[in-house]
């Protein structure tokens, strides 16, 4: 039974950076047809995918959001990781980590979620 | 980016009703279009991917359709644990977006 679990800081300063890990159970983050990504809940957004990882380590980030993002994965620890720098009030929400199945002809789904953090960018 | 709009925002509805919430994209996404239910303090739940296929041990009262820009969620035999927000999500290209979601309610 695949399993997320997000874990990091509850609480970031501003200007600071926001780090989150996914720890992952039951399938290897370097299986193939398996990417992994965040995705946040916020007030003033709603439902924002963030950015994704594939299998073989390569990366997509949301435009708005790419010059401060950063996912990597590391494989002996089979989790992956979220780094948003110069975390402003905008970035308070919840954070999950999902699985998300793709693979040629097959439309992109996010099939498993982590049960979601919340984080909170105050002094 | 793509926008998505759903509608309604809200609705209330009775158990063993019909229901039907709508999403739009503001270009052709094909197929590529995934629905979610999420309950208050969980995460959003797959329950339709590529528009019409349903996702592995969701109930078969849950049905999807469309292609294109134009995308349904039904509900049919509305049950007691089906309240909840709706929302899409098109994966056709990047950036992935969601829609504002729809919130079923008790009538």
């Amino acid at each position: 039974q695949v399993q997320l679990q997000e874990s990091g800081p509850g609480l970031v300063r501003p200007s600071g950076t926001l780090s989150l890990t996914c720890s992952v159970s039951g399938v290897s983050v370097d299986r193939s047809p398996y990417y992994w990504g965040w995705v946040r809940q916020t007030p003033g957004k709603g439902l924002e995918w963030i950015g994704s990882i594939s299998f073989g380590g390569s990366t997509f980030y949301h435009p708005s959001l790419k010059s401060r993002v950063a996912i990597s994965a590391d494989t002996s620890m089979n989790h992956f990781s979220l780094k948003l720098a110069s975390a402003t009030a905008a970035d308070t929400g919840v954070y999950y980590c999902a699985r998300i199945k793709e693979g040629f002809r097959v439309v992109p789904q996010f099939d498993q979620w982590g049960q979601g953090t919340l984080v909170t960018v105050s002094s | 980016d793509i926008q998505l709009t759903q509608f309604p925002s809200s609705l209330s509805a009775s158990i063993g009703d019909r229901v039907t919430i709508t999403c739009r994209a503001s270009q052709s996404i094909t197929n590529y279009l995934n629905w979610f239910q999420q309950k208050p303090g969980r995460a959003p739940k797959l329950l339709i991917y590529a528009a019409s296929n349903l996702q592995s041990g969701v109930p078969s009262r849950f049905s999807g359709s469309g292609s294109g820009t134009d995308f349904t969620l039904t509900i049919s035999n509305l049950r007691p644990d089906d309240f909840a927000t709706y929302y899409c999500q098109h994966t056709y290209t990047i950036p992935f977006t969601f829609g504002p979601g729809t919130t079923v309610d008790i009538k």
